[in-house]
């Protein structure tokens, strides 16, 4: 199966900092990457997917890149909406190991 | 405005059984494939089952023999049928929409079904 790794897995920033998480798969899954957004107590929200599309209402701030491998989820200037815990997906097949394991983002 | 909403959640002991639901409303259910996502407490997200369109099932190792998929297109309502329980299937349940251009890619989510696997 193939495995997904994010770094970092906790990132402390301010209202209105540029962040990126990065994403590493084990194997190439050329660009079917995805990113969600959770909160506490409520469900994953999808923001982008085929590596750098974003999902409808998503706003421009979020933006990812990256193929094959290597990926990354930049947020250019950190709203407190954002506050949030992240995950990388691939979709390449059903596999329970698909999500990465998540990135805690928080307040400074 | 799609919504997707899971019930048949609960506690239940060791080796017990529960089935649960997500009632879809909003979208064609009929024509997007399925799945139900897991998370333990205070943990990241797990892909258990899938089912498609046609009504091929998919499931993960940890689960195949002991959950059963199911949809009811009738009813716009996906099931999972749950035998056998673990401590370690604990967790919240949520069903997931598969995106039209990629089925394993969850474009719309339920806010989840509670189950605790415990004596």
């Amino acid at each position: 199966d193939i495995q997904m790794t994010q770094s970092p897995s906790t990132l402390s920033a301010s209202v209105g900092d540029r962040v990126t998480i990065t994403c590493r798969a084990s194997q190439s899954i050329s660009s079917w990457l995805a990113w969600y957004q959770q909160k506490p107590g409520k469900a994953p929200k999808l923001l982008i997917y085929r590596a750098s599309s974003l999902d409808s209402g998503v706003p421009s701030r979020f933006s990812g890149s990256g193929s094959g491998t290597q990926f990354t989820l930049t947020i250019s200037s950190l709203q407190p909406d954002d506050f949030a815990t992240y995950y990388c997906q691939h979709y390449i097949t059903y596999s329970p190991e698909s999500f990465g394991q998540g990135t805690k983002l928080e307040i400074k | 405005e799609v919504q997707l909403l899971e019930s048949g959640g609960g506690l239940v002991q060791p080796g017990g059984s529960l089935r649960l639901s997500c009632a879809a409303s909003g979208f064609s259910f009929s024509t997007y494939a399925m799945s139900w996502v897991r998370q333990a407490p205070g943990k990241g997200l797990v892909w258990v089952s899938g089912i498609s369109v046609s009504g091929t099932t998919y499931y993960a190792d940890s689960v195949k023999g002991r959950f059963i998929i199911s949809r009811d297109n009738s009813k716009s309502t996906l099931f999972v049928q749950m035998n056998s329980l673990r401590a370690e299937d604990t967790g919240v349940y949520f069903c997931a929409r598969g995106h039209l251009t990629g089925t394993r890619l969850f474009d719309q989510w339920g806010q989840g079904t509670q189950v605790t696997v415990s004596s």
